[in-house]
């Protein structure tokens, strides 16, 4: 099973500044890779798949890259509703989710 | 707009097996290439993927954790996919969450809480 491994746990910003968010894969998962933000009491949302391409309707200051076993999620400008959970999956090889990255109002 | 809707039981006992349904509107479950798949998360948790099964009922895929347990299906005459998980303990508590794969979990249930307790 591959297993992806996010990173921070928790990263506190303020709004306007910049998140980065890392996930990491056990092997590579080419560029099947997704990326999902979730907020309290909602179901998750699509923002990124296939490592860099933007779902429909999601805003340009989100952005994704990488392939292999290295992603990575911007956030180029944090906006006061982009404070959430955001989870990477992978359906290369199954499908597994990694465990999430909060990003909380510092 | 694709919009899928989760029905089943809220509360389920030790040992009983848990049976959900999706309801797909606004499109066909038979729409070529995609997936049908389930989600739940336990509370306070993260996302753990349980399985996919194709449009057809055809090709299922399940989580190798949950594999000896789960059954899903699909009656494309009503518009729905199914899942039973069988032989439930507390640790199967969560929202479980429908959800359409093509490239990704592109559209979302909003989610059903399960409880198992007796």
């Amino acid at each position: 099973e591959i297993v992806l491994t996010q990173s921070p746990a928790t990263l506190s910003l303020s709004p306007g500044e910049r998140a980065t968010l890392s996930c990491r894969a056990s092997q590579t998962v080419s560029s099947y890779l997704a990326w999902y933000q979730q907020k309290p009491g909602q179901a998750p949302r699509l923002l990124i798949h296939d490592a860099s391409k933007r779902a429909t309707g999601i805003p340009p200051r989100f952005s994704g890259s990488g392939s292999g076993t290295d992603f990575t999620l911007t956030i180029s400008s944090l906006e006061p509703e982009d404070f959430a959970v955001y989870y990477c999956q992978q359906r290369s090889i199954s499908w597994t989710f990694g465990q999430g990255t909060k990003v909380e109002v510092k | 707009q694709v919009r899928l809707q989760e029905s089943g039981p809220g509360l389920v006992k030790p040992s009983e097996t848990l049976s959900l349904t999706c309801s797909v509107s606004g499109g066909s479950i038979s729409s070529t290439g995609y997936y049908w798949g389930w989600i739940r998360q336990p509370p306070g948790k993260g996302l753990e993927w349980i399985g996919n099964v194709f449009y057809t009922g055809s090709t299922t895929y399940y989580s190798p954790s949950l594999k000896s347990r789960v059954t899903m299906s699909v009656d494309r005459s009503k518009n729905q996919f199914s899942l039973n998980l069988r032989s439930v303990t507390a640790a199967d508590t969560a929202v479980y969450f429908c959800a359409r794969d093509g490239f990704a979990f592109d559209f979302w249930g909003q989610g059903t809480v399960v409880t198992v307790s007796s």
